[in-house]
């Protein structure tokens, strides 16, 4: 199953709603979804689990919905510390493993 | 606090071996499956592995697949990854990751993230 997130820029200034899409290639279950954040030179930061639960000291400026085959993550009001790429994820059956997104990247507008 | 701390990272020549490992602190290590993800220079992130709590199930990418094992030491909280015949597309930065709930074989997502261990394939 292969997941494409779009865009794969989004310029966008702080303050501002931010918009990011999933899409699998295949009808996947929402338990299966998460988003990550990484900022340069560190390792990605798990935001969202099971497509819409926040990850522990995550900031309710992040949230995450979708269903079937589409997915997104919102961020309401950027803040300067939001501007980095962003990865969803999927737990896959067969074969066991997970897959990534290629990412998008946040970047200040 | 809950800590993951990778290393044996190094440069090396295509086709030669490598291990790697990632020291485990402020969890039960034996109670959860363990992750190594890649990430090449300038690229995404690419899963790579996994083993399950007690060690006896392993999945792979099928990129490694028959080139890489994952094991651990529940007795050491440490997480392993031996890499063989190594190629110059295997050159990445090597994270270890924890799963987010205790699960078998493994669960949905990895909640925590090592810094990373930066394994270079070049003649």
């Amino acid at each position: 199953v292969v997941l494409t997130q779009s865009p794969a820029t989004l310029s966008v200034s702080p303050g501002e709603r931010a918009t990011l899409s999933c899409r699998a290639s295949q009808n996947i279950s929402g338990d299966y979804l998460a988003w990550y954040q990484q900022k340069p030179g560190q390792a990605p930061k798990l935001l969202i689990y099971r497509t819409s639960s926040r990850a522990t000291d995550i900031p309710d400026r992040f949230s995450g919905s979708g269903s079937v085959r589409d997915f997104i993550l919102t961020i309401s009001r950027l803040e300067p510390e939001d501007f980095a790429v962003y990865y969803c994820q999927q737990y896959v059956t067969s074969p066991r493993g997970y897959t990534f997104g290629p990412g998008t990247k946040l970047e200040l507008k | 606090q809950v800590q993951l701390v990778e290393s044996g990272g190094g440069v090396v020549q295509p086709g030669r071996s490598l291990r790697l490992s990632c020291a485990a602190s402020g969890f039960t290590f034996s109670a959860f499956g363990m992750h190594w993800v890649r990430q090449a220079p300038g690229k995404g992130l690419e899963w790579v592995a996994v083993v399950s709590y007690g060690g006896s199930d392993k999945y792979y990418a099928e990129s490694v697949k028959g080139r890489f094992t994952i094991s651990r030491d529940n007795s050491g909280n440490t997480l392993y990854l031996e890499m063989n015949s190594l190629r110059p597309e295997d050159t990445a930065v090597y994270y270890c990751a924890k799963d987010g709930e205790v699960a078998w074989p493994y669960y949905y997502y990895v909640d925590v993230w090592g810094k990373g261990t930066t394994v270079s394939v070049s003649s």
